[in-house]
């Protein structure tokens, strides 16, 4: 089955940093979607982003479909952006989501 | 409020009891979910079903069942649980009804097997 890898797998970030989350994914999909976990264990999506870049407020996210990587930024990060970050795709329409292992972001005061 | 629900949100079973997790969504979604989450693995799915009345193995299936009981309801089933299957679980429904795919969580279910 298809592959998906994230890194880094843990990341220290101070307040106001910036950083880039990166997903590999090692074969073409239809569907790619970023998810944040809160400390709560609550999952949310951020994007779908099967291709091509788009921005939501500090987040950005791009895709290069022929490349197989997708690319998550985060500006001036908040505390509240604390979590796991994960990566999710799909082959082909209607099959499960397929998830990274996620990063681990940590944002100090 | 919409979204996924389930049940209970945390749990503490005896090797060898069983137990069902319960999981409603009330989005019209056709696909359903079961995935765990342990410590350094991400989301690893257990069982889905695309449509009412059809499921698959994920994954991660063996000491699990599920029933898909309607539309709206998908459960997974613990026979004898194992301290292996100590982990969150988490129920999901999605849905491509208008080109978009939308994907929707619960809360998570931690149990733990002793």
């Amino acid at each position: 089955g298809i592959q998906v890898e994230q890194s880094p797998p843990d990341l220290i970030l101070q307040e106001g940093a910036n950083s880039t989350l990166r997903c590999n994914f090692s074969d073409s999909v239809n569907n790619l979607q970023w998810f944040h976990q809160n400390p709560w264990g609550q999952l949310i999506n951020l994007f779908y982003i099967p291709s091509g870049t788009k921005q939501n407020g500090r987040l950005s996210a791009t895709t290069v479909a022929t490349e197989r990587y997708s690319l998550l930024y985060i500006s001036s990060s908040q505390t509240t952006d604390s979590g796991v970050y994960f990566c999710a795709v799909e082959r082909s329409g209607n099959t499960p989501l397929v998830f990274g292992k996620g990063t681990r972001l940590s944002v100090i005061a | 409020n919409a979204g996924v629900t389930q049940t209970p949100k945390f749990q503490v079973l005896k090797t060898g009891q069983s137990m069902t997790l319960q999981c409603a969504q009330d989005m019209n979604h056709n696909s359903m979910y079961w995935y765990r989450q342990d410590p350094g693995m991400g989301l690893r799915l257990i069982y889905y079903s695309a449509s009412e009345g059809t499921t698959d193995k994920g994954e991660v299936p063996n000491g699990y069942n599920v029933s898909r009981l309607n539309k709206r309801e998908f459960s997974l089933r613990l026979e004898s649980a194992a301290p292996s299957q100590t982990s969150v679980y988490f129920c999901a429904s999605s849905s491509w009804d208008r080109g978009v795919p939308e994907a929707f969580f619960g809360q998570g279910t931690r149990l733990t097997v002793v």
